[in-house]
């Protein structure tokens, strides 16, 4: 099957710093991707759509200049959490979909911990 | 408001049961409902699928039927064994576009 690969698994970082997550589609040209935020023993909350070439979609209530998405290639998009506090700890999982059909193949998550 | 309903919240079943778990959906638009497995600290990944034009696929030990005018399908697990222990989410979707999920199920076997 199609592999999604997310940097890094794990990050913690000093509040106030930023962070930047990866989320490469290895074997496949991934046209869409989507940023997703989950709690413990909750389900995933979309943040946002990334279309490659074209400024993403955020979700209401996700702050855009807080989450920021690039795609800049077929292959690539990025999450950076900007001037990241406690609040914004969490695991965060990215979701690649090819122009071949419905099917989401999904990265291993980040654990981002801000002190 | 919650477009995908997804129970039972946890399950728990003996070794070589069947694991079963349910979701409803309200939005008739959709027409693609797959389900995730996800283990502790790991992204969710796709076990089976299904589309409305059809009422049951199976695919090893894993089965989805589906009744599209109850608008409802269900996860079924044969012989269920203790590395099924996982949470499973149910999604559906349309058009290709973005996925709405359920709450999750946490499975777990016992051996």
């Amino acid at each position: 099957g199609a592999v999604v690969s997310q940097h890094p698994s794990r990050v913690i970082c000093k509040s106030g710093t930023s962070v930047k997550i990866e989320c490469r589609s290895l074997d496949f040209q991934a046209t869409t991707m989507f940023w997703y935020r989950q709690f413990p023993k909750q389900s995933l909350m979309l943040m946002a759509t990334s279309n490659e070439g074209s400024k993403a979609t955020y979700e209401q209530g996700v702050e855009k200049d807080k989450f920021l998405i690039n795609h800049a290639s077929l292959t690539l998009s990025t999450l950076t959490v900007t001037s990241a506090h406690p609040e914004d700890s969490s695991f965060y999982i990215c979701s690649a979909r090819s122009w071949e059909g419905e099917k989401l193949f999904f990265g291993s998550g980040t654990q981002l911990s801000v002190l | 408001q919650q477009q995908v309903k997804q129970s039972p919240q946890s399950l728990i079943v003996q070794k070589g049961g069947i694991s079963i778990i349910n979701c409803a959906y309200e939005n008739t638009a959709f027409d693609y409902f797959p389900w995730y497995q996800q283990f502790p600290g790991k992204g969710p990944a796709l076990l089976i699928a299904i589309r409305p034009d059809v009422s049951e696929k199976k695919e090893g030990r894993f089965t989805i039927s589906f009744n599209k005018s109850a608008k409802q399908f269900s996860l079924h697990i044969m012989d269920s064994q203790p590395g099924d222990s996982a949470t499973y989410f149910c999604a559906a979707s349309s058009n290709a576009g973005k996925s709405t999920f359920g709450d999750g199920t946490t499975l777990t076997v016992k051996p």
